[in-house]
């Protein structure tokens, strides 16, 4: 089946600092690629939908300054968070949607801000 | 280590009917496990979790689903299918703060 990378797997950082974190879709082209995050042991959160070379669209209460999201090829879309706090802590995760609409999930980034 | 199966890629039903949608999970720890709805070019929605309180879990648009240990299933059903719940439906489950494990999804058919 298709397989979604994301890199870093965990990245601990310093609050201030900003970070990028990638989504790659291994073997398939994925138009749309969608951001989430998870809090332990709460349900997924959807931040925006990332589509190929457009802006990405923002769910709302979503800081787009704060997360940046680029989409620049079939294949790799970034999250940055920039000017991290703790508060940003949390596991992120990127899906990839296949061309007959099927989701391919990566494995997830766990964000750690000291 | 955790995993999720979804037993069929595919299920079709009558407007009207009941849905059963399967899933059975492995976890060496109290899991939480959730399902999703996903619409064409939409995000995931959260339709119901559980997280080791009741284990018949009510959610949104009259879907229920009940954890049974014993079987290792949480299926997910609803009385009577209406044509808007045609999606993606993924069943997830997660044992730990570090990681979620996503079923590979139901692909659930209306048929009028």
């Amino acid at each position: 089946g298709a397989v979604v990378s994301q890199h870093p797997s965990r990245v601990i950082c310093k609050s201030g600092t900003s970070v990028k974190i990638e989504c790659r879709s291994l073997d398939f082209q994925a138009t749309t690629m969608f951001w989430y995050r998870q809090f332990p042991k709460k349900s997924l959160m959807l931040m925006a939908t990332s589509n190929e070379g457009s802006k990405a669209t923002y769910e709302q209460g979503v800081e787009k300054d704060k997360f940046l999201i680029n989409h620049a090829s079939l294949t790799l879309s970034t999250l940055t968070v920039t000017s991290a706090h703790p508060e940003d802590s949390s596991f992120y995760i990127c899906s990839g949607q296949g061309r007959g609409n099927e989701q391919f999930f990566g494995p997830g980034t766990r964000l750690t801000v000291l | 280590a955790q995993s999720v199966t979804q037993l069929d890629s595919h299920v079709s039903v009558s407007e009207g009917t009941p849905v059963l949608l399967r899933c059975n999970y492995s976890s060496s720890y109290s899991p939480s496990l959730f399902w999703y709805v996903q619409h064409p070019n939409k995000g995931l929605q959260l339709l119901l979790k559980y997280t080791s309180a009741a284990t018949l879990v009510k959610g949104i648009n009259g879907f229920e689903a009940e954890f049974k240990k014993s079987e290792t299933s949480f299926h997910l059903t609803k009385p009577s299918a209406h044509m808007s719940d045609a999606a993606e439906y993924f069943c997830v489950v997660s044992e730990n703060a570090d990681g979620l494990t996503f079923g590979k999804g139901t692909h659930l058919i209306i048929q009028p």
